[in-house]
């Protein structure tokens, strides 16, 4: 079956631009988190949605923000961008939520470049 | 809050060489226990997880036992390869969040023939 799938792979902003991320989750899958992953932070949980509504959300800025499609399809956005935000954002999905045991299947990423 | 300490890297080794990861965690509760591995290019795969103490999750070679008492889940290779050559991720899962995951700062390894 098809893994989790985001677009665009490369992206290339300027700062003070907006952006949207989006990621298709495994089907049958309702949970999707996302992810900065910079190699100076690691990987730094952003948000976590399931049902259409956000679940979790990390410490970073009002800019960052996310949404989540009935198909549970999920986009998130990032406004004003500063140079601070290039990284790859990771997308992973669930087949649920609540059930700490079950692993995370990751795409590939997005790698956003601000310049 | 939840925290994922790795050994730093980069770990070089020889191929059939003996391979010892390092992470250690801190977290309430009991979460469960992550190795991800991240091959060049891609998004990260599940390697092996263990839910409960004195677990041992274990895949492609690769073994961690999950150690309560020490709050380790070291990840062992007797043998590596050139293949193997990637990042390791160790990562708790939240025991209330089921979304969110804790990741360590990743090792890279670099297995040379």
């Amino acid at each position: 079956k098809a893994g989790v799938t985001q677009t665009p792979r490369y992206l290339i902003k300027t700062r003070g631009q907006q952006v949207t991320l989006s990621c298709s989750p495994i089907s049958g899958h309702r949970s999707v988190s996302w992810y900065q992953q910079t190699p100076g932070q690691g990987l730094q949980f952003l948000f976590e949605y399931f049902s259409e509504t956000q679940r979790n959300k990390g410490n970073f800025p009002g800019r960052f923000s996310g949404r989540q499609f009935s198909n549970s399809r999920s986009e998130m956005n990032v406004s004003t961008l500063e140079l601070g935000d290039s990284a790859l954002y990771l997308c992973a999905s669930r087949k649920g939520q609540g059930d700490v045991n079950t692993e995370a299947f990751f795409g590939q990423g997005t790698r956003l470049t601000v310049v | 809050g939840d925290s994922v300490t790795q050994m730093e890297g980069p770990v070089t080794l020889s191929e059939e060489a003996f391979l010892t990861i390092n992470c250690t965690y801190t977290a309430t509760g009991y979460p469960s226990l992550f190795w991800y591995v991240q091959y060049p290019g891609e998004g990260l795969q599940l390697l092996l997880k263990a839910t409960k103490a004195d677990d041992k999750g274990s895949n492609k070679g690769f073994e961690a036992t999950y150690r309560k008492e020490t709050t380790s889940f070291h990840l062992e290779k007797g043998s590596v390869q050139v293949s193997d050559s990637a990042v390791y991720f160790c990562a708790l899962g939240d025991a209330t969040n089921a979304g969110k995951s804790t990741f360590g700062d990743g090792t890279t390894l670099t297995v040379k023939p």
